[in-house]
């Protein structure tokens, strides 16, 4: 079955640039799509097709991609950055999904 | 406006059956693929079920066999009925939209219902 690696936890100071990835076979193949969640909140999608930004998500959030890892990027992070980021992209089938293990953003 | 709206969680024993509801509004649901995922308390989120807008559907092997995923046009609604159900199935089950003949997965997403297996 495919699976998506990603880090438990990364901290960044305000302002700073943090890069989260995620690694998997699938996104050899498929595009990987992120999202951010906040506690008790549903999430919410902030890139996807690998590197585009939905409209209302500030461009501080990018995507990219290379191989078998993809990565987000926020560059400048502020404290409504605080959440956890979950990679997606569908399985090795094709005909479902997959979603990484998430990742914890603490802004210090 | 675009919006997700589900209902029918709730606390249900093992063996037991539920049936979810996801009211959709601002676009219409046969004409997207829509998905259930899930998020069991303090863990990730876990993808349950698909449904395309011709009308396939596919299943998460954890719940293959258990859960059948529908939806009624004429209500704009989609659907999980999920039966023999495990304490395992305890979550929030979210539903969301993939824009269909895009790459653009899971842009909208409902605000959940929870589901609690428990005797």
């Amino acid at each position: 079955s495919s699976e998506l690696t990603q880090d438990p936890a990364v901290s960044v100071a305000l302002g700073q640039t943090v890069r989260i990835t995620c690694q998997g076979d699938s996104l050899r193949n498929y595009y990987a799509s992120w999202y951010q969640q906040k506690p008790g909140q549903a999430p919410i999608l902030v890139i996807y097709g690998e590197t585009n930004r939905p409209s209302g998500i500030p461009d501080r959030f990018s995507g990219s991609s290379s191989g078998n890892t993809a990565s987000l990027t926020i560059t400048g992070a502020q404290a409504e950055d605080e959440a956890d980021y979950y990679c997606n992209s569908r399985d090795s089938s094709g005909n479902g999904y997959v979603f990484g293990s998430g990742t914890k953003v603490t802004v210090l | 406006e675009v919006q997700l709206v589900e209902s029918g969680g709730g606390l249900i024993q093992p063996g037991g059956s539920l049936r979810l509801s996801c009211a959709a509004s601002g676009f219409i649901v046969s004409s997207n693929h829509m998905s259930w995922v899930r998020q069991a308390p303090g863990k990730g989120l876990e993808w349950v079920s698909l449904i395309y807008s011709g009308g396939s559907t596919y299943y998460a092997d954890s719940v293959k066999g258990r859960f059948t995923i529908s939806r009624d046009n004429s209500k704009n609604t989609l659907y999980l009925q999920m039966n023999s159900l495990r304490a395992e199935d305890t979550a929030v089950y979210y539903c969301a939209r993939g824009v269909t003949g895009t790459v653009r997965e899971f842009d909208i997403w409902g605000q959940g219902t929870m589901v609690t297996v428990s005797s």
